[in-house]
């Protein structure tokens, strides 16, 4: 595989369930970033990790739990989700020291919560 | 938060109309990138301009960076329904994170 990959590409929840979102990329890059993307607002970043070190929060509720156990991978744990947490979730990835912060994403996670 | 205010919000034309998106922001950005969404697909990257007054064409595609950096356009030639697409702007402050503009979603009708 090649570029950015994110399962399951589609997810309906109950909001008393547990689901993960996963992320891969093949880039070789060292940053990696969760987005949410709702309707009539634009592109929210979420969570940013460097190097597996989460650098950024973005006031994210706690129902929304980042996992990067390496440069490769990033998961999104869900749990006890609201309605309004239905969107697409993309995550993407760069390389840190790259001089425009070029972002290559996903496919995206197209998250229903019921 | 710095805001990037894109314009129009919505754009509907016939195939070989051209057209222009806006990009508008009060900050000034060391960077600003134009990215393209496809239905179901992530944000894909079109193009980085860095200079103020810079522009750079890409087949029927031309952008600008304007004098200030905080504000850029994108103009399509001849636009074709495989233009058809949400189209963001996204500022870079500085080495770190981006901020993506509020998008345009154009649709290229046959």
């Amino acid at each position: 595989e090649t570029g950015v990959t994110q399962t399951p590409r589609h997810l309906v929840m109950g909001m008393t369930n547990k689901k993960s979102l996963k992320c891969e990329q093949h880039l070789g890059h060292n940053a990696m970033y969760w987005y949410k993307q709702s309707a009539k607002k634009p592109l929210e970043l979420m969570f940013v990790y460097n190097f597996k070190e989460q650098t950024e929060n973005n006031s994210v509720p706690s129902r929304f739990s980042p996992e990067c156990p390496n440069s490769s991978h990033l998961f999104l744990h869900l749990h006890t989700l609201q309605p309004e947490d239905s969107a697409l979730y993309l995550c993407a990835s760069s390389l840190t020291g790259a001089p425009y912060n070029e972002q290559f994403f996903g496919p995206g996670t197209r998250l229903t919560v019921l | 938060t710095q805001l990037l205010e894109q314009s129009p919000q919505f754009l509907s034309i016939q195939e070989g109309e051209n057209l222009t998106v806006y990009c508008n922001s009060s900050s000034v950005f060391s960077s600003l990138q134009w990215y393209r969404q496809e239905p179901g697909e992530g944000p894909v990257l079109l193009v980085t301009v860095v200079t103020g007054g810079e522009v750079k064409k890409l087949k029927r595609l031309t952008f600008q960076f304007g004098d200030a950096r905080k504000d850029s356009s994108l103009h399509i030639t001849a636009a074709q329904p495989g233009d058809t697409g949400l189209y963001l702007c996204a500022g870079a402050p500085g080495a770190n994170n981006l901020f993506f503009g509020t998008g345009t979603r154009l649709t290229v009708i046959p």
